[in-house]
């Protein structure tokens, strides 16, 4: 089992709509988690950190559930610049080491 | 300020040819990570670096690949006797502390193609 999973998709959303998709995650111990975004050969950006209470940044929430050990990112009133791969991230069994899932494909169409 | 800086942007070798790639971290970061990224896949971790402390080499898929960094400053990817399978983007990233977590910023990245 990956250590981080994400469905892959493309998810095809249309503009102005409302999109939602988890990444799990292995290890029980993790303590640190984000939520990268990387567009067409370029480099990954961090988009958010995952915080317990779950938060929010404009349009986009992310919310964490230690319990199922996943991590969600919602994003709303999708524009044609959200298309994009969203990429999980969390901290390894090290702790210094970040672990990346594979991405999750986003197509925002008009 | 100045991000993560990254040369060159790509490199054509031949297989068998030695590379060397280099990384700037962002001035004060004392963590440096490099990853690798083949074309539609995910990132794999190679090597981590946190200051004076032993770097965390876990990730390196073989002895042809090793990583240096001088102190808290500029880092370089070298990788021997490239073979066609070394062909990805190595991408560099420096880390800090923001609040109560800590963050990761990414260079460009290094296009490496093994002819």
């Amino acid at each position: 089992r990956k250590e981080v999973e994400q469905d892959p998709g493309p998810f095809n959303v249309p503009e102005g709509a409302t999109v939602a998709f988890n990444c799990t995650y292995s290890n029980s111990a993790s303590q640190s988690f984000f939520w990268y975004r990387q567009d067409c050969r370029k480099e990954p950006k961090l988009l958010m950190s995952v915080y317990s209470s779950g938060n929010e940044d404009g349009r986009f929430t992310a919310q964490l559930n230690r319990a199922s050990q996943y991590i969600s990112l919602l994003i709303r009133d999708s524009k044609l610049s959200d298309s994009a791969t969203y990429l999980c991230v969390v901290n390894g069994a090290a702790g210094n080491k970040l672990t990346f899932g594979g991405g999750t494909r986003v197509l925002v169409k008009p | 300020g100045a991000g993560v800086s990254q040369s060159p942007s790509n490199k054509v070798t031949e297989k068998g040819k030695d590379v060397e790639l280099r990384c700037d971290p962002i001035s004060g970061h004392t963590a440096l990570y490099w990853y690798r990224q083949r074309l539609g896949q995910g990132l794999e971790f190679l090597i981590y670096f946190q200051g004076n402390s032993a770097p965390d080499k876990s990730g390196l898929p073989s002895d042809r690949f090793s990583a240096e960094r001088t102190g808290e400053s500029v880092s370089t990817l070298t990788i021997q006797r490239t073979q066609q399978e070394d062909s990805a983007v190595y991408l560099c990233a420096s880390k800090t502390y923001r609040g109560s977590s800590y963050e990761q910023y990414f260079g460009p990245g290094t296009r490496l193609t093994v002819t």
